[in-house]
């Protein structure tokens, strides 16, 4: 089992949609969360972070983390095509592994 | 531009050949990590230094890569005798560290291996 596992997609919506990107993550000491976007050919870059329980929004971002069931979320509200990116899940334990853990990423095409 | 900086963005070798990457980080940040990249998958952790000293390696790491920070700034990323699996965007990142583990990525050295 991967230690942090997304759908690779692509998953596409239409401009002006909601977009659900999702995460599961196995080391249940995980206690800080990240996600990332990719355009193509770019280095990742930080778009949210979540730490406890529940929803953190951000614009038109959301993040949303549920640490019982080793499940975090992002929600894109009406996605725009400059939408369209790799996202990235990232989990951070405070045991063991310092650095960051990546899932593989979830491939977003948000359609005109 | 006070980002991460990474050179060269790109580097092509022969197989055997040795290269070397280095990363400037954030002027500020305490934590710079080494990641790799491939087509179609996350980031995968290669090693990470808090100040000069290198605290974590993966197990990926084989003996063929070292990596030194030796002032606590910049880091170099040595890769001996390439291999065509080396193939990859090496990417460098830094953060403050202590309670923020917020990771900032340079533009990445992408590596081809003839």
């Amino acid at each position: 089992q991967k230690e942090v596992e997304q759908n690779s997609g692509p998953l596409s919506v239409p401009e002006g949609a909601i977009a659900s990107l999702n995460c599961t993550y196995s080391d249940r000491v995980s206690q800080s969360f990240f996600w990332y976007r990719q355009y193509s050919g770019k280095s990742p870059e930080l778009i949210m972070s979540i730490y406890s329980n529940g929803d953190k929004e951000d614009g038109r971002f959301t993040a949303q983390l549920n640490k019982a069931s080793q499940y975090v979320s992002l929600l894109i509200r009406d996605s725009q095509p400059s939408d369209s990116a790799t996202y990235l899940c990232a989990v951070k334990s405070d045991t063991g592994r310092r650095a960051l853990t990546f899932g593989s990423g979830t491939r977003l095409q948000v359609q005109p | 531009d006070t980002g991460v900086s990474q050179n060269p963005r790109h580097k092509i070798t022969k197989r055997g050949q040795n290269v070397t990457f280095r990363c400037d980080p954030i002027s500020e940040h305490n934590r710079l990590y080494w990641y790799r990249q491939t087509l179609g998958q996350g980031p995968e952790f290669l090693t990470y230094f808090q100040n000069e000293a290198q605290l974590e390696k993966s197990r990926l790491l084989s003996d063929r890569f070292s990596a030194e920070r030796p002032k606590g700034s910049f880091s170099t990323l040595e890769i001996q005798r390439t291999e065509q699996g080396d193939s990859a965007m090496y990417l460098c990142a830094s953060s403050p560290g202590q309670t923020n583990e917020k990771l900032f990525f340079g533009s990445g050295t992408q590596l081809s291996v003839l």
